[in-house]
């Protein structure tokens, strides 16, 4: 069963517009949330992250929501450029029924059009 | 910056091979991982290890054992491949368990088992 959902598998953007990719999780135990971002033939990179504590962090570019009620997050992209074009995981950690639990999300593939 | 290395980008073996593919971290990280990327199911763990000579099952540990002689070496093997373990093999390191890790990825083996 999977924790950690993306439910869009890609996502086509202009150049300059917003994107947002969506993540999902089951369980409210995961108390810590992070974004990566992988290009082909390279390793995922880090990209932000969240506590459950909070409802916003801000990057740059790059923002991640997080609402607690929902269990969703979202990772928002303003403007977004040719360059983020890559595919996005989102991955959730915590400890469940005692285990240290780090769990990704199946991914979403962004192209960012010029 | 940290550097996460992998033995190869590109394998090819034949179904009952013994593999083995090396990771090499160089930033005294306690946790490395081993992880397989598949479309549509993202990046599932493998095994991973907090110390040297420990180890834990991840979430798809049937097929492969692991090695962690060194700290900065982490040995992913396959004892008798098969074509179901043809994929993306990524290796990925961090500083102690914990919620605020990132994890640092190595560019990842492509492995196809014919």
């Amino acid at each position: 069963d999977q924790q950690v959902k993306q439910n869009s598998p890609s996502l086509s953007v202009q150049e300059g517009r917003i994107s947002i990719l969506n993540c999902d999780y089951t369980n409210s135990m995961f108390d810590y949330f992070l974004w990566y971002k992988k290009y082909p033939a390279e390793g995922p990179t880090f990209l932000i992250s969240i506590s459950s504590i909070k409802d916003k962090n801000e990057d740059g570019r790059f923002t991640v929501f997080l609402n607690k009620s929902a269990k969703h997050l979202s990772l928002h992209i303003v403007p977004s450029q040719p360059g983020d074009s890559a595919v996005y995981f989102c991955a959730a950690s915590g400890v469940l029924s005692g285990t240290y639990k780090y769990i990704f999300g199946t991914g979403t593939r962004l192209k960012v059009l010029a | 910056d940290v550097k996460v290395t992998q033995s190869s980008r590109y394998l090819v073996k034949r179904t009952g091979e013994k593999v083995f593919l090396e990771c090499v971290q160089d930033m005294d990280h306690e946790n490395m991982f081993w992880y397989r990327q598949d479309p549509g199911l993202g990046l599932r763990l493998i095994y991973f290890s907090y110390d040297v000579k420990m180890k834990e099952k991840g979430d798809i540990p049937e097929g492969y054992s692991v090695s962690r002689e060194k700290k900065e070496r982490f040995s992913l093997i396959l004892e008798s491949a098969s074509t179901n373990q043809t994929s993306m093999y990524l290796c990925a390191s961090s500083f102690q368990t914990g919620k605020y890790n990132e994890q640092f990825f190595g560019p990842g083996t492509r492995l196809t088992v014919l």
